[in-house]
């Protein structure tokens, strides 16, 4: 089966740091994305890991551990902009293509 | 700059009813994709296309189509709407690995 946790909500405070975890069980991986979705909007492209690691892009950084199953998102200098859903995805082979399954998001509320 | 984009941002149609979904990428890409996001279920693939003519089962087909007979268009079409297909619908386009999806707005479907 194909299975994707994320934690459903997290509070934070304008500033902070916050690491959004997504554990995986998949048949098959070929990498790991993260997308950004504000309310009523196209989820947005944040990250993707495929070897094991960190990437680091601005304030967001992405890491990824394949033999635990186990990627986070890490935002620093939080914004009240970064309020929005965070969703994690794993690319898995699908016959002749790939498809992505996605878990059901961590919605994120930035305080003052 | 990359734009995908989808007929109509709300929707509302009755059970039995045929409903047309259509979504345009600009881009050039040869895939794309369709699916529905619920409440705590995250989004889940109806179908997807890579290439013209093309069409592949995602991880819930039934009660769906699809039609793609342009590179930039590709239709999601409920043939008899039903109560259940209530949902947000978006369609979502990439050019290949590592398949960075852009999505378009979505469309918000009510089925009374």
């Amino acid at each position: 089966g194909q299975n994707i946790d994320q934690p459903t909500e997290m509070t934070a405070t304008e500033g902070a740091i916050v690491q959004i975890n997504c554990t995986y069980q998949t048949s098959g991986f070929n990498g790991l994305f993260w997308y950004q979705q504000h309310a009523g909007e196209a989820p947005t492209f944040l990250s993707y890991n495929v070897l094991d690691g960190l990437e680091e892009k601005g304030r967001f950084s992405s890491f990824l551990s394949r033999s635990k199953g186990y990627s986070y998102l890490l935002l620093k200098e939080l914004q009240m902009k970064d309020s929005a859903s965070y969703l994690c995805a794993v690319r898995v082979p699908m016959d002749s293509s790939y498809k992505l399954i996605f878990g059901s998001g961590t919605r994120l509320l930035v305080r003052p | 700059d990359v734009k995908v984009t989808q007929s109509s941002r709300y929707l509302v149609k009755r059970t039995g009813e045929k409903v047309f979904l259509e979504c345009v990428q600009d881009m050039d890409h040869e895939n794309m994709f369709w699916y529905r996001q619920d409440p705590g279920l995250g989004l889940r693939l109806i179908y997807f296309s890579y290439d013209v003519k093309m069409k592949e089962k995602g991880d819930i087909p039934e009660g769906y189509s699809v039609s793609r007979e342009k590179k930039e268009r590709f239709s999601l079409i409920l043939e008899s709407a039903s109560t259940n297909q209530t949902s947000m619908y978006l369609c979502a386009s990439s050019i290949g690995a590592p398949e960075e999806q852009f999505f378009g707005p979505g469309t918000r479907l009510t089925v009374l």
